[in-house]
């Protein structure tokens, strides 16, 4: 059974510049979670998408951004990008988002240069 | 506002020396109380869901039990390959879906 597919591994961006990452859940999971991982503030919830709506979002500014498509897989946008924006990004996937165990990819760690 | 402390930050213990670690948590009703391992470089692994004080749930050398206000993971005999970031999360019962985390144990067993 497939996990979860985080692509890129890995990014480096410059300050202002955009990017967009990439999640393909579990197969038959309709929740994705998106969060933010740094050693200061650990793991932040960003938002979670379910059946290409959104249906929570964290404390995070407008530029960050996402969408969920009709096979649920999900992408994350960053715009002008900071160097505080340097981090890990996680997605998670679940069935339903309700009482199940979030199942984690390996995460995207991107760097603002 | 719903939180979630973790301790100790960090643990080193002699394989074979038993342990526990610590979460704590505030939240606005609980729907679900999440343990993961997270190692180096990877994303976290899921160990554990409780759902209700008392509630209790084993897996090889790891056993997490449920109070109304904490969680603890209890480690027996440990090995060198149980060397990972421990992470606790709550879900609350608002609502929305996401997952509180605390910030970790990180746990390196010698052998």
């Amino acid at each position: 059974k497939a996990g979860v597919t985080q692509t890129p591994r890995y990014l480096i961006k410059t300050r202002g510049q955009q990017v967009t990452l990439s999640c393909s859940p579990i197969s038959g999971h309709r929740s994705v979670s998106w969060y933010q991982q740094t050693p200061g503030q650990g793991l932040q919830f960003l938002f979670e998408y379910f059946s290409e709506t959104q249906r929570n979002k964290g404390n995070f500014p407008g530029r960050f951004s996402g969408r969920q498509f009709s096979n649920s897989r999900s992408e994350m946008n960053v715009s002008t990008l900071e160097l505080g924006d340097s981090a890990l990004y996680l997605c998670a996937s679940s069935r339903t988002g309700t009482n199940y165990g979030y199942t984690f990819g390996s995460g995207t760690r991107l760097t603002v240069v | 506002e719903d939180q979630v402390t973790q301790s100790p930050e960090a643990l080193r213990l002699q394989e074979g020396e038993s342990s526990s670690l610590n979460c704590s948590y505030t939240v606005s009703g609980l729907r679900g109380l999440f343990w993961y391992r997270q190692d180096p470089g990877k994303g976290p692994e899921f160990l554990f869901t409780l759902y209700s004080a008392g509630e209790e749930k084993e897996k090889e050398r790891l056993k997490a039990t449920l109070t109304k206000k904490e969680s603890f993971l209890h480690i027996t005999a440990p090995k060198p390959e149980d060397s990972a970031t421990y992470l606790c999360a709550v879900q609350p019962g608002t609502g929305a879906n996401n997952l509180f985390f605390g910030t970790g144990t990180r746990l390196t067993v010698i052998p």
